[in-house]
């Protein structure tokens, strides 16, 4: 069965970066033709998409945070990492890894359990 | 970034059914198709249907996609207690180049 689990720093002061790592077990992100992404949730709020990183490392940011994101994937340790740069309160949420689809179909079927980040001084 | 227009609550009574609708335009909804997702607070989504109207293995005939244009509906039928929770629809938008989302309809089941 295929999990991903987030780690993150819980707490980050105001105008620094996010930094979160996205580990993917039960199976492989080389090769399996899926988009893997992060979604966040922020507190009392709907979902907001962030950016997907294709097997192949071909990136999709959400253009309102292009200029502050980016992705990666780091397929010997089967995992993708994203950066989130100056971050202010209202990036305060809990950031899901996802796998969000394959090629030309969004499906985001594979969710972690989420971890909250507080942007806080 | 507009979003998709769902409505914000739905209240049922248990062993009805529910249709919850998500309204989007021609580059989302109308090109691509929604995803529904469940969700219940303290856990992560769950996808219901992709593509309208496809539904994940392990999913319940009780839930079912469908779209006329750019509006795309999750019929749930025979309500149970545990349907109750929020339901978000969500697809690729091919002018924005982005993934959007609804606002998410809260489903009471009575």
């Amino acid at each position: 069965q295929l999990q991903l689990q987030e780690s993150g720093p819980g707490l980050v002061k105001p105008s620094e970066t996010l930094s979160l790592t996205c580990a993917v077990s039960g199976g492989s992100i080389r090769g399996s033709g899926h988009y893997w992404g992060v979604i966040r949730q922020p507190p009392g709020e709907g979902f907001e998409w962030i950016a997907s990183i294709f097997d192949n490392g071909k990136t999709l940011y959400n253009p309102d945070l292009r200029s502050r994101v980016t992705v990666l994937v780091d397929t010997p340790k089967n995992q993708f990492s994203l950066r989130l740069s100056f971050v202010t309160a209202a990036d305060t949420a809990v950031y899901y890894c996802v796998r969000t689809g394959e090629r030309n179909t969004y499906k985001p079927e594979y969710w972690g359990q989420g971890t909250l980040v507080t942007v806080s001084s | 970034q507009a979003g998709l227009t769902q409505p914000p609550s739905v209240s049922k009574d248990l062993g009805q059914t529910a249709t919850l609708t998500c309204t989007g335009n021609s580059n989302n909804v109308g090109d691509q198709g929604v995803v529904w997702l469940q969700h219940h607070q303290g856990h992560p989504p769950k996808l219901l249907s992709f593509r309208n109207y496809n539904r994940p293995s392990g999913i319940s005939e009780r839930f079912s996609g469908s779209a006329s244009g750019d509006t795309a509906s999750l019929t749930i039928t025979g309500l149970q207690a545990e349907d109750e929770g929020d339901y978000y629809c969500s697809a690729w938008d091919n002018r924005l180049g982005a993934v959007l989302f609804g606002a998410g309809t809260k489903l009471t089941v009575l």
